[in-house]
């Protein structure tokens, strides 16, 4: 595996249930990212790690709850969402020290989320 | 703060004709800039970039933009558009040197009739 992958692909499920995203990074990065995509919205941040640091919670409502075991893999359990959580989850990472963020930020292909 | 408005959210061009996606950003102080391309059912590719050096930035499959001051703009072109090109395109703004926000705009999504 090369780049940011994340699994599963595609996840569809009912608000009472608990999933979890995966993302997993193989650039030897230090920080890595969840954002939202949804239809006709900008790409918003909702977490940033560093060195498995939360360094960023950008107001996101607690039924999304992040896990940074290592700077390598990037979790987001999710738990009663609701039908607006529909959308992509990206995950990306960077490179940087623990005080500084290099810029580029390279994304995986996404998880599509559909809350029925 | 940082803001980055994209001018069309879709843009129509033929086969072999001139590509320009529009980005204007607002930023409180020296800005660093990207593009990012989002194919179908994809995450977002970094494009190019503009990081203060070169104004006119050359990045991946023929594209091009120039940073100008002046106008507050970061305008993606390329000479001659391709089936292939055909994607969501992003236009996004960061503080100076460290920091790790990327403030995105809204995107362009590009088809290219044959």
């Amino acid at each position: 595996e090369t780049g940011v992958t994340q699994t599963p692909r595609h996840l569809v499920m009912g608000m009472t249930n608990k999933k979890s995203l995966k993302c997993e990074q193989h650039l030897g990065h230090n920080a890595m990212y969840w954002y939202k995509q949804s239809a006709k919205k900008p790409l918003e941040l909702m977490f940033v790690y560093n060195f498995k640091e939360q360094t960023e919670n950008n107001s996101v409502p607690s039924r999304f709850s992040p896990e940074c075991p290592n700077s390598s893999h990037l979790f987001l359990h999710l738990h009663t969402l609701q039908p607006e959580d529909s959308a992509l989850y990206l995950c990306a990472s960077s490179q940087g020290t623990r005080t500084r963020f290099y810029r580029e930020q390279y994304f995986g292909p996404g998880t599509r989320l559909t809350v029925t | 703060a940082q803001s980055v408005t994209q001018l069309g959210s879709h843009v129509s061009v033929s086969e072999g004709a001139l590509v320009l996606l529009r980005c204007n950003y607002s930023s409180s102080v020296p800005p660093y800039l990207f593009w990012y391309v989002q194919y179908p059912n994809q995450g977002l590719q970094l494009l190019l970039k503009y990081t203060s050096a070169a104004t006119l930035v050359k990045g991946i499959n023929g594209f091009e933009a120039e940073f100008k001051k002046s106008e507050t703009s970061f305008h993606l072109t390329k000479p001659s558009a391709h089936m292939s090109d055909a994607a969501e395109y992003f236009c996004a703004v960061t503080r100076g040197a460290g920091s790790y926000q990327l403030t995105f705009g809204k995107g362009t999504k590009l088809s290219v009739i044959p």
